[in-house]
C-alpha cells in the first residue's frame, strides 16, 4: 500500500519560513494536497494540486511537489500557523495521508 | 454555503453497530462524490471510505473494508456510514467531507465521536 512520510515535528520562528515535507515513492507523480488542523477542529485544506490554495487561505501558503518530495512552505510564520499539518496524496482510487507533522512557532 | 453535519456517534461494545449519517446542505449533493475520513485519539487522519455521485461505485480502507458499508440517500442529502463488527480500534472522530480526488477535500464536517468500549 501507498505510503506518505512526514516529520513528526518542527519548529520555527515567528517571521521565519517553516517547511513540512512529505515523502512518498513518485509523489510527483501525483497531486499532493496539504491541510492544518488546530486543535479540537476540523481540518482545513491550505493547498490543493501540489500549489494552489483555496480561497481565503494567506499568501504565505505555498506548496511544492517534485520527485519523491512535497512541500509545503509557510513564509512569515505567525503564531496562528502552529497547529497540525497533514499532507494527503490520491493513488489507485485510494487516499491516503501523512502522518501529521507538528509546527511549533517559538 | 457547504455545511455537513455529522451524527450518530456514541458508545458502542466492541463486536456492536452503528450508522452514522452526515446531513449535507449548500450544494448539489447528488453531483459530488463523498467521503468518511476518521482520526483515532491524538492520532493522525485516516480515510475510511468513499462513494462517487452513483450508487454502487465505492471505495474502502483495508482496515474497515468487510465492516463498515457507506452509502448515500440524494433525495434526502444524507451520506450513511454503517459500522458493523466494531472493535476498539475503530475509536475516532468520523467527519464526512465533500469531493474526492487530486482536488483534495475543501469541505469537512464537525465530527462526530465513535466510541468501542466495554
Amino acid at each position: 500500500s501507498y505510503e506518505l512520510t512526514q516529520p513528526p515535528s518542527v519548529s520555527v520562528s515567528p517571521g521565519q519560513t517553516a517547511s513540512i515535507t512529505c515523502s512518498g515513492d513518485k509523489l510527483g507523480d501525483k497531486y499532493a494536497c496539504w491541510y492544518q488542523q488546530k486543535s479540537g477542529q476540523s481540518p482545513v485544506l491550505v493547498i490543493y494540486q501540489d500549489n494552489k490554495r483555496p480561497s481565503g487561505i494567506p499568501e504565505r501558503f505555498s506548496g511544492s511537489n517534485s520527485g519523491n518530495t512535497a512541500t509545503l512552505t509557510i513564509s512569515g510564520t505567525q503564531a496562528m500557523d502552529e497547529a497540525d499539518y497533514y499532507c494527503q496524496a490520491w493513488d489507485s482510487s485510494i487516499v491516503v495521508f501523512g502522518g501529521g507533522t507538528k509546527l511549533t512557532v517559538l | 454555503e457547504v455545511q455537513l453535519l455529522e451524527s450518530g456517534g456514541g458508545l458502542v461494545q466492541p463486536g456492536g453497530s452503528l450508522r452514522l449519517s452526515c446531513a449535507a446542505s449548500g450544494f448539489t449533493f447528488s453531483s459530488h462524490a463523498m467521503s468518511w475520513v476518521r482520526q483515532a485519539p491524538g492520532k493522525g487522519l485516516e480515510w475510511v471510505s468513499f462513494i462517487w455521485t452513483s450508487v454502487g461505485s465505492t471505495n474502502y480502507a483495508e482496515s474497515v473494508r468487510g465492516r463498515f458499508t457507506i452509502s448515500r440517500d440524494n433525495s434526502k442529502n444524507t451520506l450513511y456510514l454503517q459500522m458493523n463488527s466494531l472493535r476498539a480500534e475503530d475509536t475516532a472522530v468520523y467527519y464526512c467531507a465533500k469531493d474526492v480526488g487530486s482536488s483534495g477535500y475543501l469541505n469537512w464536517g464537525q465530527g462526530t465521536l465513535v466510541t468501542v468500549s466495554s
